[in-house]
């Protein structure tokens, strides 16, 4: 059974900096891998989507890598603002089409502090 | 487009009573999903549909719960009887296909007492 760890599962860090929250799986047997991010009381939004065949996906300040090999992810956020503030998942889907739904990370709470 | 858009936002009842939560998907989308959403579980996947068709029900907990989803505009997750348990976040998703982004609507909040 996949299970999707994520760690920190807090973070608080000042305006500006560079950061990294990492994600990890124990089936690398995997479709895709994709980042969310909630606000509170809002459902998640979609942030980035990577293909098993890919490495890494770009949109805007964020970078989010994938090796599946070792069951791992990164979602890198560069120059944070407070408005980064939420709760990043990670979540992958398998590669086995009758068990193609998404395993879900419990998540990195994360605070920019102005 | 409006996004996923699910009714009623917060719904407060009481043990045994049904509760009905909605939701409209986004236009074209082929998958629709529900998800519930609590602290200590984090987010559990109840059902999936694929073109209307329920895919996947493993995840409903038990005979209480049901969902249809009639056509393609339109689903329902259904909790009859209600219990204190059942409370929680409850969220319907959308995607254009499988393994395509999902799209989350802002949830249902239910609190049975």
């Amino acid at each position: 059974k996949q299970e999707v760890t994520q760690i920190p599962a807090a973070l608080s860090v000042p305006e500006g900096e560079n950061l990294v929250l990492n994600c990890s799986f124990t089936d690398s047997a995997i479709y895709n891998l994709q980042w969310f991010r909630q606000d509170p009381g809002k459902g998640l939004t979609s942030l980035l989507l990577i293909q098993s065949s890919q490495r890494e996906q770009t949109s805007g300040r964020l970078n989010a890598s994938l090796d599946k090999s070792s069951g791992r992810s990164t979602l890198y956020i560069a120059a944070s603002q407070p408005g980064d503030s939420a709760t990043y998942l990670c979540a992958v889907l398998p590669l086995v089409r009758s068990a193609r739904q998404l395993t879900f990370g419990s998540g990195t709470q994360l605070t920019v502090l102005p | 487009d409006a996004g996923v858009i699910q009714s009623p936002r917060h719904e407060v009842t009481e043990m045994g009573q049904e509760v009905t939560l909605r939701c409209k998907p986004i236009s074209g989308h082929n998958s629709l999903f529900w998800y519930r959403q609590t602290m200590m579980r984090g987010l559990e996947l109840l059902i999936y549909f694929n073109n209307n068709v329920p895919i996947d029900d493993s995840g409903m907990p038990e005979d209480r719960f049901s969902a249809k989803m009639p056509n393609a505009s339109f689903s329902t997750l259904k909790i009859q009887p209600s219990e204190p348990r059942d409370s929680a976040v409850y969220f319907c998703a959308s995607s254009l296909t499988e393994g395509s982004p999902l799209h989350f609507g802002n949830g249902t909040r239910l609190t049975v007492t």
